[in-house]
């Protein structure tokens, strides 16, 4: 166990549906980070947050939104979703920017 | 925008023989470079690291050397051992970033 927490697992729904992913990051971590990983790609930096505020944004499309709350809990949204959005996310949380620890990810399959 | 590059998808090496990863990276930026192992179903998790100040870092049986001036970067594994086989990503960040961009990922199978 990492300390960073992912749920849920799996994830299969529809084209044009919305589902929203939740990252609990480990203990003390104020830093929550999300990637992408589809097939055969690396891991595709999407968005951080820093103590509930955006602090830097990747290759996020518009349709994917995300938010950090006051007790540090992250979630990824993602709407409208379209067959290529199929992939493993993954967070991650961190102290310092060598210290990144990721969770186990959710893989989501859109049908 | 491929920053950091792991132009090897797979490699396969025998049990106890060296195992040599490359990566390249284009942002000059970049100052701190770490290697990350991820077995299937699980996330990918710290193995080694490397500051811009440096050259080489050793950690037991894994060394990652650094060249600067030709932005690459290599994982060395001795002597390789089935367990390591999984996939390896090559993670770099700039000191005015706090995000990590990494590679596309190097699958490694050592046989027995």
């Amino acid at each position: 166990d990492s300390g960073v927490t992912q749920t849920p697992k799996h994830l299969i729904t529809a084209t044009g549906q919305r589902v929203t992913l939740r990252c609990s990051p480990r203990s003390g971590d104020l830093s929550v980070y999300w990637y992408q990983q589809s097939l055969d790609q690396g891991l595709q930096f999407l968005i951080q947050y820093y103590n509930g505020e955006e602090r830097a944004k990747g290759n996020i499309l518009e349709r994917f939104s995300a938010q950090q709350f006051p007790d540090l809990h992250s979630e990824l949204n993602l709407s409208s979703l379209e067959l290529g959005d199929s992939a493993l996310y993954f967070c991650a949380s961190s102290v310092a920017r060598n210290g990144y620890t990721f969770g186990s990810g959710t893989r989501l399959t859109v049908v | 925008d491929q920053q950091v590059k792991q132009n090897s998808p797979s490699l396969s090496v025998q049990e106890g023989r060296i195992s040599i990863l490359n990566c390249d990276y284009t942002n000059s930026m970049f100052d701190y470079f770490l290697w990350y192992k991820k077995y299937p179903a699980e996330g990918p998790t710290f193995l080694i690291s490397i500051s811009s100040i440096k050259d080489k870092n050793e950690d037991g049986r894994f060394t990652v050397f650094l060249n600067k001036s030709a932005k690459h970067l290599s994982l060395h594994i001795v002597p390789s051992q089935p367990g390591d086989s999984a996939v390896y990503f090559c993670a770099a960040s700039a000191v005015n970033n706090n995000d990590m961009r990494f590679g596309a990922g190097t699958r490694l199978t050592v046989k027995p």
